[in-house]
This record gives structure tokens, C-alpha cells and sequence, in this order.
């Protein structure tokens, strides 16, 4: 099972709204991933946790606020957006926390913001 | 120069012709090279994965590897509506990072 699932599958909210994203895998991986993808482009890197720990951060405004409560599960806090973070967020795992590892990608989440 | 560079499309052809899609890529260091098919509005699902040169065979898809001339190509034989998809190639970075290719819109016709 390459598992990955996301909620919620779509989300809108105001400038001034906080929500969050989430993301859980039950496949024992050690890495987990969230990246932004707009339309007609490919997913660009937001955030890397390998073990639970952030280690890459790929220059994410602070509006954005990861979270790795366990090995299952990925956060991604939302507040102060603007229209043009408006996206499709992507949560993907690996089994490895090496850079040679195939990552598994859930559905995503369409976000809307107004 | 982008590290991986692939032609977005769109590419169109009839049911049951061979398909090749290709990336070129700029960096040399080690690494594996995969490709992944994304339908509309939905996560990217991983097709393939290879590191090494040559060919890799899975049903009707086939992955190939030039490490000589910096070339990946994945070919669909075979080829059915329900390929209609976005494909992307991508190659592993150092550090966990995956770096994809603008990805081709590809389109089947019955």
C-alpha cells in the first residue's frame, strides 16, 4: 500500500482566516513532504521532515507553518494568505530520508484564497 | 538553465500509437530519475524510478537513461485514452530534494 492521504480535499478561506492542511501515511516512511503546485506548473518544494524534524525549509513565507506531530502525520498551517498562494498543496512521503528515494504523493489539497 | 528541462506539450495522438516523452537534464552528480503521471486535478502517482543507464520495462511503459547525453525518455507502447495525463519527469537533487520538469500534456484520442 503507497498510501498518502490529505485533508481536507478542498479548502477556501478569507486573508484573515487560520485553517489547516493535513496529511497521513501509514506506510512506516521516515521523510514527509509538503509542496505548492499551481496551475500548469510542476510541485515546487516547500518542506522537508525527516524523523520528524524539519530539516529543509525552501524559503517558505511565515504564513506557512509546518508541524510533524508524529512519524504518520504533517500539518501545514495557514494564516495571514494572500490570493496568490491560492494552489494545489501536495503532501508526499519517502520511505528514506536520503535524497535517492522515491516519494509517494497523496491527492492534494485545492486551496482558494479570497 | 533549469536542472531539468522537458517540452510541455500538448502532445496529441491516436489510441494504440507509441508514445515517447523526453527530458534533458544539466547535472551530472548522482542520482535516480523518475517519471509520474498526474491526471487533472489530482497528486502526481509515481510510473517509474531508474538510476542507471539503459532501459527499464514495466507493462506497456519502458524508462531510458542516457547518463552519456544527459537524456531521459519514457515510452508508453499501446497506447489507450486512459493515458490522457500530465507526465513529469524529475530527477533527485542532494539533501531530498526533487526537481521536476515542466511536464507534457499528453492526449490519446479514441
Amino acid at each position: 500500500d503507497t498510501e498518502v492521504t490529505q485533508t481536507p480535499k478542498h479548502l477556501v478561506m478569507g486573508m484573515t482566516n487560520k485553517k489547516s492542511l493535513k496529511c497521513e501515511q501509514h506506510m512506516g516512511h521516515r521523510a514527509m513532504y509538503w509542496y505548492k503546485q499551481k496551475a500548469k506548473k510542476p510541485p515546487e518544494l516547500m518542506f522537508v521532515y525527516s524523523y520528524e524534524k524539519l530539516s529543509i525549509n525552501e524559503s517558505v513565507p511565515s504564513r506557512f507553518s509546518p508541524e510533524c506531530p508524529n512519524s504518520s502525520l504533517l500539518n501545514l498551517h495557514l494564516h495571514a494568505l494572500q490570493p496568490e498562494d491560492s494552489a494545489l498543496y501536495l503532501c508526499a512521503s519517502s520511505r528514506k530520508t536520503i535524497s535517492a528515494d522515491t516519494q509517494y504523493f497523496g491527492p492534494g489539497t485545492r486551496l482558494t484564497v479570497l | 538553465q533549469k536542472e531539468v528541462e522537458q517540452d510541455p506539450g500538448p502532445l496529441s495522438v491516436p489510441e494504440g500509437a507509441i508514445v515517447s516523452l523526453n527530458c534533458t537534464y544539466s547535472n551530472s552528480a548522482f542520482q535516480y530519475f523518475m517519471w509520474y503521471r498526474q491526471y487533472s486535478r489530482k497528486g502526481p502517482e509515481l510510473l517509474m524510478y531508474t538510476y542507471s543507464s539503459g532501459n527499464k520495462e514495466d507493462g506497456r511503459f519502458t524508462a531510458q537513461v542516457d547518463k552519456s547525453s544527459k537524456y531521459i525518455s519514457l515510452f508508453i507502447r499501446d497506447s489507450q485514452p486512459s493515458d490522457s495525463a500530465t507526465y513529469l519527469c524529475a530527477r533527485t537533487l542532494v539533501a531530498q530534494k526533487l526537481v521536476f520538469g515542466q511536464g507534457t500534456r499528453l492526449t490519446i484520442n479514441p
